[in-house]
């Protein structure tokens, strides 16, 4: 069955701390990856991942995918409290659900000050 | 960016009675839409695909007749919880991509919380 895993579930870190969050994925089809931050309410796009290697930035934040070991990351540098978020992994594939993708349970990312 | 516009924000209801949720495409086109629920800590659960013009599309285990769903123009999609009982109870959000760029993005809704008392 396909799936989508992230880790860890959960993570509590002091401001200015680095985080990595993983998300790994076992699907066949392969389109592509995204990353979304869900505060309150509605989640917000983050990153597209399709190409393994290629780091995607924006400010402190940066992602990478590993299309051989199924996998990427999510760094967040110099954490803040705003960061404090769920970050939601989603993967789109052929055979994946109507709307084109799975999500993984997402990681509870908070910073304390 | 896109923007996907949900309302109302916050419901409370009795139980027995019928709220209607609104998702709206405000600068794009969308030939579908799909609706979520999701719990607590818990990720988004697709629950169905709405298009434009045609029955609605529902994931397994879903009830049709409790959630009627009704994508009138290509910018307006309705959810409607019939007869709400307390377990329906949830975060419910909605999502749309750009059918004019046919790009793989989702863009969502603020969300509906509804609490049925």
């Amino acid at each position: 069955e396909d799936k989508v895993v992230q880790s860890p579930l959960s993570l509590v870190v002091h401001e200015g701390d680095t985080v990595t969050l993983n998300c790994s994925y076992e699907v066949t089809n392969f389109r592509s990856l995204l990353w979304y931050k869900q505060e309150k309410k509605a989640p917000t796009f983050l990153f597209m991942l399709t190409s393994s290697g290629i780091e995607k930035k924006s400010g402190r934040l940066s992602s990478i995918l590993d299309k051989k070991e199924l996998s990427s990351i999510l760094n967040i540098t110099a954490t803040q409290t705003g960061d404090s978020a769920i970050y939601l992994c989603a993967v789109a594939f052929s055979g994946g659900g109507a709307d084109g993708l799975t999500f993984g349970k997402g990681t509870h990312l908070i910073i304390q000050p | 960016g896109a923007v996907v516009s949900q309302h109302p924000s916050r419901v409370i209801c009795k139980s027995g009675t019928s709220v209607k949720i609104e998702c709206r495409s405000l600068d794009f086109q969308a030939t579908t839409m799909f609706w979520y629920r999701q719990f607590p800590k818990k990720s988004l659960m697709l629950m169905a695909t709405s298009n434009e013009g045609s029955k609605a599309t529902y994931e397994q285990g879903v009830e049709k007749d409790k959630f009627l769903i009704n994508h009138a123009s290509l910018t307006l999609s309705t959810l409607t919880v019939t007869s709400a009982h307390p377990e329906d109870s949830s975060f419910y959000i909605c999502s749309a991509r750009d059918t004019g760029t046919g790009s793989k993005k989702l863009f969502f809704g603020s969300g509906t919380q509804l609490s049925v008392l």
